[in-house]
């Protein structure tokens, strides 16, 4: 059974600084995704990686994959009150069947 | 279009009462999803259907009933529902399914309430 473990589970911080949240995951998968949700909305993409190794970067978000460690990370640089939300990992199991983290509660504080 | 619409936003019903939620897509996408998601919880799976036909129920109980009607279409029937079955609704749909993965593009959801 596939288990994916995010941490921390919640995290405040203050603007302007840096954090990362972490995803581990429990079997082979080389397909991990990042959703942004605000309370009570839907799930919006953040980020999709596909490969060992991928990168990817969109404004203050960074995040990186590596399959062998199973670990991928998302990295908040210098972060603003806009970026207060909950953030899920996914790894895909087969067939586009999406095993999600506990998700992350960010709070960024003025 | 690259939208997953979702009606109705909001539902609130009698565990004796009979409703219908609903889902369109007009991606070209092959395969859509149901999701249930409880507070402070992440999405679970339900159901998969690829090419309009179920491929996946993750057990749920048969009070939840889906239907593929055409290949942009995707309701979900509730009937006899439980408070517990509260919860964010959300569809979602990709380009396929069988075999690889593809992004998945969710919708809004439909925030059901059982009283």
């Amino acid at each position: 059974e596939l288990k994916v473990e995010q941490n921390p589970l919640f995290l405040s911080m203050q603007e302007g600084k840096n954090y990362t949240i972490y995803c581990n995951y429990s079997t082979t998968s080389d397909r991990l995704y990042w959703y942004r949700q605000d309370p009570g909305k839907s799930l919006e993409s953040l980020f999709v990686l596909l490969s060992n190794g991928a990168v990817k970067q969109e404004g203050r978000l960074m995040a990186s994959l590596d399959t062998k460690a199973r670990l991928s990370t998302l990295h908040i640089t210098a972060a603003v009150h806009d970026l207060s939300a909950t953030y899920f990992c996914a790894v895909d199991r087969w067939g586009s069947r999406l095993t999600f983290g506990e998700g992350t509660q960010l709070t960024v504080n003025p | 279009d690259t939208e997953v619409t979702q009606t109705p936003k909001h539902l609130v019903m009698g565990m004796t009462n009979k409703k219908s939620l609903k889902c369109e897509q007009h991606m070209g996408h092959r395969a859509m999803y149901w999701y249930k998601q409880k507070a402070k919880k992440p999405p679970e799976l339900m159901f998969v259907y690829s090419y309009e036909k179920l491929s996946i129920n993750e057990s749920v109980p048969s009070r939840f009933s889906p239907e593929c009607p055409n290949s942009s279409l995707l309701n979900l029937h509730l009937h006899a529902l439980q408070p517990e079955d509260s919860a964010l609704y959300l569809c979602a749909s990709s380009q396929d399914q069988a075999g690889r993965s593809y992004e998945q593009y969710f919708g809004p959801g439909t925030r059901l309430t059982v009283t």
